[in-house]
């Protein structure tokens, strides 16, 4: 099994849908991030975590929020989902300070 | 404000020789970074990382300098292998804060 999963893998919705995107983790990392990436923009960030109780905002958080329900659990949401926020996803997680990041598999997210 | 920035899109080098790929960033209080690799349909992996109190690091075929007055790292690859065709990202933190990622490079090496 894989250490940072992603649901669903691949999604298509339609405009003005909410959708929510899921990350559990088996590391016990305290550190969670959402990214999106986008050809030639490359991994942008959207939010982190850095506990349970921390949540920010990160370059482009507009149009998205998330939640932290569990220290191996990172949902990020799409409360009206538009046309632009078509894009690969990444889930990762960073145990702390000066440490490598680990990611999941992506889930590609279509909007139509 | 792009604080890490990697300018080539992409690079092609043929099969056995070096792939040097290029990072620059702009935020002086980075005193950690890391170079990942990521192949189509997979999330990005680690591959090698440096602190800001070196210069150079090596872990077998791969090698990154860091040029701090430049705020400058590349990574090599010695000798390149057709398996080393993906896109690079070069990533950046400072202390205890969040990672910063780089717009990628892909890579291509041709037999």
């Amino acid at each position: 099994d894989a250490d940072v999963t992603q649901t669903p893998r691949n999604r298509i919705t339609k405009t003005g849908k909410r959708i929510m995107l899921e990350c559990s983790q088996t590391k016990g990392h305290d550190r969670m991030y959402w990214y999106r990436q986008d050809p030639g923009l490359g991994l942008r960030l959207i939010y982190y975590s850095f506990d349970v109780k921390d949540i920010n905002k990160g370059e482009i958080s507009d149009g998205y929020s998330v939640s932290r329900q569990a220290q191996a659990k990172f949902s990020l949401s799409l409360e009206s989902a538009i046309p632009n926020q078509t894009a690969l996803y990444f889930c990762a997680t960073q145990t702390g300070d000066h440490t490598e990041a680990f990611f999941g598999q992506g889930t590609r997210l279509t909007v139509v | 404000d792009q604080q890490v920035k990697q300018n080539s899109p992409s690079l092609s080098v043929q099969e056995g020789r070096i792939s040097i790929l290029n990072c620059d960033y702009t935020n002086s209080m980075f005193d950690y970074f890391l170079w990942y690799k990521k192949y189509p349909a997979e999330g990005p992996t680690f591959l090698i990382s440096i602190s800001s109190i070196k210069d150079k690091n090596e872990d077998g075929r791969f090698t990154v300098f860091l040029n701090k007055s430049a705020k400058h790292l590349s990574l090599h690859i010695v000798p390149s292998q057709p398996g080393d065709s993906a896109v690079y990202f070069c990533a950046a933190s400072a202390g205890a804060q969040k990672l910063v990622f780089g717009q990628g490079t892909r890579l291509t090496i041709n037999p």
